[in-house]
């Protein structure tokens, strides 16, 4: 039992590059999410998905995509790289979309340079 | 008055104190809360739930006034790997607003 896994772990982009988060729960939960986290600034949440087939914006949605792909996969797209996006990423899920326990993944490191 | 609020210290305490954490948050209509542990370069990992008045878990007690819209998380005989960012969660706009975190170290 994985939990949620995140890949990848690392990754360096220039500005205007794009790429994809991967987040996976083996939980069986019906709700994702997408935070990221800067220095001072906390865990704020860009997208969530509170069952498969749905998403919403969160609270800093500009320059980011996401797609729940199934019930176990939700990934983030950026588009075009940005050196403000250069953060730590956090992928979680729960099994409800309320106020329910959230669990999250390991995170991925991103530099956009 | 922000969702959630915490100070963000950081707290230096000598092993075997105690320490207490408060945080204040606006939707007063909340019925969870949470504490949630991150260590350094880590994911942030339940801690403990509140769900009513307060839940005690060990050496961690946590406390909720509605009145005062406040939840507190008391540690007691600190030990070293007490060290960590102490992050207050409650429900808000979106389904849970996640404090910045309140940083303690616990000093030999």
């Amino acid at each position: 039992n994985a939990g949620v896994t995140q890949t990848p772990k690392f990754q360096v982009l220039k500005t205007g590059q794009s790429m994809t988060l991967q987040c996976a729960q083996d939980m069986n939960h019906n709700s994702m999410y997408w935070y990221r986290q800067d220095p001072g600034m906390g865990l704020r949440l860009i997208y969530y998905s509170a069952s498969e087939g749905t998403t919403d914006k969160g609270e800093v949605p500009n320059g980011y995509n996401v797609s729940r792909l199934n019930k176990r996969e939700f990934s983030l797209r950026l588009e075009s790289a940005a050196p403000s996006q250069t953060s730590v990423y956090f992928c979680a899920s729960s099994e409800g979309p309320g106020p329910d326990t959230q669990y999250f993944g390991p995170g991925t490191r991103l530099t956009v340079l | 008055r922000k969702e959630v609020e915490q100070d963000p210290g950081p707290f230096n305490v000598p092993e075997g104190a105690t320490v207490a954490f408060n945080c204040t948050y606006s939707n007063s209509a909340s019925q969870s809360f949470f504490w949630y542990r991150q260590d350094c370069r880590k994911e942030p990992k339940l801690l403990m739930s509140v769900y009513s008045s307060g839940n005690e878990d060990g050496r961690f007690t946590a406390q909720l006034n509605r009145a005062s819209q406040y939840i507190s998380l008391l540690i007691r005989d600190s030990k070293l790997s007490d060290s960590a960012t102490y992050l207050c969660v409650v429900p808000g706009n979106t389904p849970l607003v996640f404090g910045k975190g309140t940083r303690l170290s616990v000093i030999a």
